[in-house]
């Protein structure tokens, strides 16, 4: 039978270019939220973080933006370089019962960056 | 600082056998996840420890999968019997709760095939 995949969002970019990735989330009990890099045949890497009480965060050469009143968040890559190629994930983590941090992070589905030389 | 080890990379066996994926979490840390990546479902948590308790299986697929973590430096996760749709890649996961952030740091996965 034919298998059916996740359909992953693609952005393509020139190498210098800045790139925006876009992540709209569930939950709008989400307290903290976390961008991940996952490169080929390699486990996601944390990229930068940002909390429900902040809408920015600056990190070296990305940004992430949050606006918690469309649930959307994004990153933002300066001056994207070949080696920012990979699958970007959000995710996000909702409070546990009575407010407690309970840890369980929920992902997006991820995006596909490819940075052309 | 040796990041998250798990062990094997790479792990094929055929339809009916048991397998055993191995996590090392980072030094200190004392929550630990263990999640499934594949095509068609994305990323899934499976389980996670706290303080090497279970706290959360509502991910586990069925009762073929089961995971264990005697001590804080060590965890496994089994599957027995193993099918072809267990065929995914595998990562363990840490984080030390309590700390600034509340950042998992993943391991390099394991890629399991079951023919």
């Amino acid at each position: 039978g034919e298998s059916v995949g996740l359909h992953l969002p693609t952005l393509s970019v020139q190498e210098g270019d800045n790139s925006i990735i876009n992540c709209a989330y569930s939950n709008s009990a989400s307290d903290y939220f976390i961008w991940y890099k996952q490169e080929s045949g390699k486990g996601p890497q944390f990229i930068i973080d940002i909390r429900s009480n902040m809408d920015k965060r600056q990190g070296q050469r990305v940004t992430v933006l949050l606006n918690k009143t469309v649930k959307h968040l994004s990153l933002q890559i300066a001056a994207t370089q070949p080696g920012d190629s990979a699958v970007y994930f959000c995710a996000e983590r909702s409070q546990g019962a009575g407010g407690t941090s309970y840890g369980k992070l929920t992902f997006g589905q991820g995006t596909i960056l490819t940075v052309h030389p | 600082d040796a990041g998250v080890i798990q062990s094997p990379r790479h792990e094929v066996t055929e339809m009916g056998q048991e397998v055993t994926l191995r996590c090392k979490p980072i030094s200190g840390h004392n929550s630990l996840f263990w999640y499934r990546q594949t095509m068609m479902r994305g990323l899934e948590l499976l389980i996670y420890f706290n303080n090497n308790v279970p706290i959360d299986d509502s991910g586990m697929p069925e009762d073929r999968f089961s995971a264990k973590m005697p001590n804080a430096s060590f965890s496994t996760l089994k599957i027995q019997p193993s099918e072809p749709r267990d065929s995914a890649v595998y990562f363990c996961a840490s984080r030390r709760q309590g700390a600034s952030t509340d950042t998992q740091y993943f391991g390099p996965g394991t890629r399991l095939t079951v023919l």
